[in-house]
Order: C-alpha cells, then sequence, then structure tokens
C-alpha cells in the first residue's frame, strides 16, 4: 500500500531557531496535508498544498508541494515554545480517496 | 463555525458495556470520517460516511458500529470491546472531491477495562 515517510521520528530545537521537516513517498500524491497535534487534541490543519511545486504560508509556517508529487516539506521559522507537538502529513493520491498518514515527527522546543 | 464536536472527551467502559461516542459538525460537509489513534502513532481509517451513507469499512470489527443520523451527525456504538481497543477516537468532516480537506474533532479518549 501507499506509505509516507517522515523522519526523524523527533527533534529537539531551541527556541527561536528554525526547522524544516520532510515528507516522502514511494507513489505520487495529488494532494499534500500538514497537521499538528497536541497531547489530547486531534490534529490540525496547518496547510493543505495541491498543485507541483506549490509553496503556500501560514504565518510562520511554509510548506511546499515537490515538483514530482512524491515529497513535501514544513518549514517553521522563529520556533517557540507552542509549536511543540507531533506533526504529521498527509497525502491524497486523488479526489475522494483516503488519506495516508506519515508516522509523524515530535517536535520539542527548548525555551 | 469550523468545528467538529464529539462528546464524550473521556470515556471509561468495561468489556461488557454498550456505549456511543457521538460527533457533530455544522460545516455542511457531506462526508464524516471516524479514526482511531493510539498513542504516538498517526491516526487510522475506521469509517467513511459520504453523502450519509457508508462508503468505507477498513475492515473494523463488528463490535465497532457507526451509525450516520443526518448530515451533520455522526455516532460510532460500541459493545463487548476489549481492552486493546483502548485509543483516543477521531471524528472528521469535509467536503467529498478537493478543495476541503479533513477537519478533525478532538477526539474521545476510550479506556476498555
Amino acid at each position: 500500500g501507499q506509505q509516507l515517510n517522515q523522519s526523524p521520528q523527533s527533534m529537539f530545537i531551541q527556541e527561536g531557531e528554525d526547522v524544516s521537516m520532510n515528507c516522502t513517498s514511494s507513489s505520487i500524491f495529488n494532494t499534500w496535508l500538514w497537521y499538528k497535534q497536541e497531547p489530547g487534541e486531534g490534529p490540525v490543519l496547518l496547510i493543505a498544498l495541491y498543485k507541483a511545486g506549490e509553496l503556500t504560508s501560514n504565518g510562520r509556517l511554509t510548506a511546499q508541494f515537490g515538483i514530482t508529487r512524491k515529497d513535501s516539506f514544513l518549514n517553521i521559522s522563529a520556533s517557540i515554545p507552542s509549536d511543540v507537538g507531533i506533526y504529521f502529513c498527509a497525502g491524497r493520491s486523488q479526489a475522494n480517496s483516503k488519506l495516508t498518514f506519515g508516522k509523524g515527527i515530535t517536535l520539542s522546543v527548548r525555551p | 463555525d469550523t468545528e467538529v464536536t464529539q462528546t464524550p472527551k473521556h470515556l471509561v467502559m468495561g468489556m461488557t458495556n454498550k456505549k456511543s461516542l457521538k460527533c457533530e459538525q455544522h460545516m455542511g460537509h457531506r462526508a464524516m470520517y471516524w479514526y482511531k489513534q493510539k498513542a504516538k502513532k498517526p491516526p487510522e481509517l475506521m469509517f467513511v460516511y459520504s453523502y450519509e451513507k457508508l462508503s468505507i469499512n477498513e475492515s473494523v470489527p463488528s463490535r465497532f458500529s457507526p451509525e450516520c443520523p443526518n448530515s451533520s451527525l455522526l455516532n460510532l456504538h460500541l459493545h463487548a470491546l476489549q481492552p486493546e481497543d483502548s485509543a483516543l477516537y477521531l471524528c472528521a468532516s469535509s467536503q467529498p472531491g478537493r478543495g476541503t480537506e479533513a477537519f478533525f474533532g478532538q477526539g474521545t479518549r476510550l479506556t476498555v477495562v
């Protein structure tokens, strides 16, 4: 089946630093999504990408849909303590198909 | 209103109990989903309703029974669960097709004792 690869499993950064997360796949996706989940909460949609090469920002977050349609990255600039959480990438290969989730990256921010 | 509301937030039930999880959205979305999530793992799809009809059942055991009474409500009926069914159960909604992505509720933390 389709799989999305996110690594490493955990990242530790200093407050104020920028961080980049990648998500890769062996198959093509037509939609890439980035979610953040905090303890005890459901995932919150951060950014949705629909076109190869698309670059979209949401505040300090920027995400790009890879040209090959097999990858996406998420950048967080000037990190703050509330950026702590698990970041999941998710992809959809075609309209109305199921979302495939990556395993998630747990981000820790040291004050 | 961009919320998906789930009740209860926490539930503890015995293996012989019958309980229900509820989910409500008022965004006009016509696709609703149940996911199961174990700690530090991604959500796993269980069921999808599209236009109030069950469109996907990911081979979920029959002790989980979904119901979609109308376009705003989604229930998950639970009966004779096992301790390994303890997890965070997430409801999500979206508009079928591209352009409206899945919005998740806060989840129900279920513990089976």
